[in-house]
């Protein structure tokens, strides 16, 4: 079955660690997004890439950078210079018509040790 | 500036009576309306969408929304709540023409028994 696959599910960050969060989809969508899911606060875009080797900042892209190197993976870094790192992240892609829908993995939860 | 909004934080229903969770939104020119659900821990799900035509529009599980275009509303509605639809819901609109969502805050929805 077609789908995205996050992982792994849940992480641990220790102090001045980067990690890196994975993001594979067999859908064939062109564009990619990865959000942040706070309590209580909705979801808020990271970032975002329409095409391969491409990628866009969004509404809270600091301490987090990406890669588009292939069509179905879009791998996420948290950095060092994320002060809050803990949260829930999700991962999307759609085909590039604003009337096609976002389909989601089931998220990676990352913790700080 | 686009924007959502879920005005209940939480919506408490009995199994076997309707339900009606809210959302508002404001957007320049056509909008493009979404509803997802998530359970816990797990990615959100499509449920229906508004892109044009009928005002009512019916999507997975029996849920139905209304557009309401002079209220700028996109209400989700079902007839009969099961206590299996307890999750938090949440209402998107589609900005610009980049596929990216912006989400509304979200409202748990508490069936009850």
């Amino acid at each position: 079955d077609g789908g995205i696959t996050q992982s792994p599910k849940y992480l641990f960050r220790k102090e001045g660690q980067n990690v890196t969060l994975s993001c594979e989809q067999n859908l064939n969508h062109d564009a990619m997004y990865w959000y942040r899911q706070d309590p209580g606060q909705g979801l808020r875009l990271i970032y975002y890439s329409q095409i391969v080797n491409d990628f866009q900042k969004g509404d809270i892209a600091e301490g987090y950078s990406v890669s588009r190197e292939k069509k179905e993976s879009f791998p996420l870094t948290v950095t060092s210079a994320q002060k809050n790192p803990t949260a829930f992240y999700l991962c999307a892609s759609t085909r590039p018509n604003v009337r096609q829908t976002q389909h989601f993995g089931d998220g990676t939860r990352l913790s700080i040790l | 500036a686009q924007s959502v909004a879920q005005p209940e934080d939480q919506v408490n229903v009995a199994e076997g009576n309707p339900l009606t969770v809210k959302c508002t939104y404001s957007v320049s020119g056509n909008p493009y309306l979404f509803w997802y659900v998530q359970y816990p821990n797990r990615g959100l799900q499509f449920l229906l969408k508004y892109i044009t035509g009928d005002n009512l529009v019916k999507g997975s599980y029996g849920f139905e929304a209304e557009f309401n275009k002079s209220q700028t509303s996109f209400h989700l509605k079902k007839p009969s709540a099961l206590v299996s639809d307890s999750a938090l819901y949440f209402c998107a609109v589609r900005g610009g023409n980049t596929g990216k969502l912006i989400f509304g805050q979200g409202t748990t929805l508490q069936v009850k028994p």
